[in-house]
């Protein structure tokens, strides 16, 4: 069975801090994506990062991928109130049996303070 | 385009009721999954098919019944309601091919069993 730990799993900051989470597994993934999900709606991809190393940037976001694509980590600098939400990290197998389903992490709460 | 969209978004039953949740998207997908999100335990799998007529057991499938009649409709049932069924319920879709395993979902649906 492939988990995935988020750390930490809450996170309240003031605007403009930066912060940082993480997502990690002793397993490999063909890819990885992190989705945010704000209250009464559902998870919306953020990115997916596919190669070891990768990094990806979306605006103030940036996303890393492992180089044993068993982990990844989500930096934003300069938090706004507007990042507030639940971060989720999700793994995708390799083919094979599972390889339908994504291996959901348990997620990260950020509240961002005005 | 509404993506995926899931009906009811509350609902309130009785132990014992029975009731049933609608997913529908129109993406032309083939893949869909029903989970259900409780604090502190993540999104978890129920369910998922992978093709018009097919259905899978995930994670957490006991108490729930599936039916994936038409590609973009896929149903869950609840036979006879359990207080441990309070949750929130997710449907998803993805492509079968090139979208490296992302998924999209619908807004929720907020299940209280008393």
């Amino acid at each position: 069975t492939q988990l995935l730990e988020q750390s930490p799993q809450f996170l309240s900051i003031q605007e403009g801090e930066n912060l940082t989470v993480y997502c990690n597994s002793s397993s490999v993934f063909s890819s990885l994506q992190w989705y945010r999900q704000e209250p009464g709606e559902g998870p919306v991809l953020l990115v997916t990062v596919v190669t070891g190393g990768e990094v990806k940037k979306l605006k103030r976001l940036t996303f890393q991928f492992g180089d044993a694509r068993k982990d990844s980590s989500l930096h934003i600098t300069a938090a706004q109130p507007g990042d507030t939400g639940l971060y989720l990290c999700a793994g995708a197998p390799y083919s094979g049996a599972g390889s339908y389903q994504l291996t959901f992490g348990k997620g990260t709460k950020l509240s961002v303070i005005p | 385009n509404a993506g995926v969209t899931q009906t009811p978004k509350f609902r309130v039953l009785k132990t014992g009721q029975s009731m049933t949740l609608l997913c529908a998207q129109d993406m032309n997908h083939e893949y869909m999954y029903w989970y259900r999100q409780d604090p502190g335990m993540g999104l978890r799998l129920i369910h998922y098919s992978v093709g018009e007529g097919t259905t899978a057991k995930g994670e957490v499938p006991d108490g729930y019944n599936v039916s994936r009649l038409k590609k973009q409709n896929f149903l869950l049932g609840l036979e006879s309601a359990a207080p441990s069924q309070t949750s929130v319920y997710f449907c998803a879709s993805r492509q079968t091919s090139g979208s490296f395993y992302e998924q999209y979902f619908g807004p929720g649906t907020r299940l209280t069993v008393t």
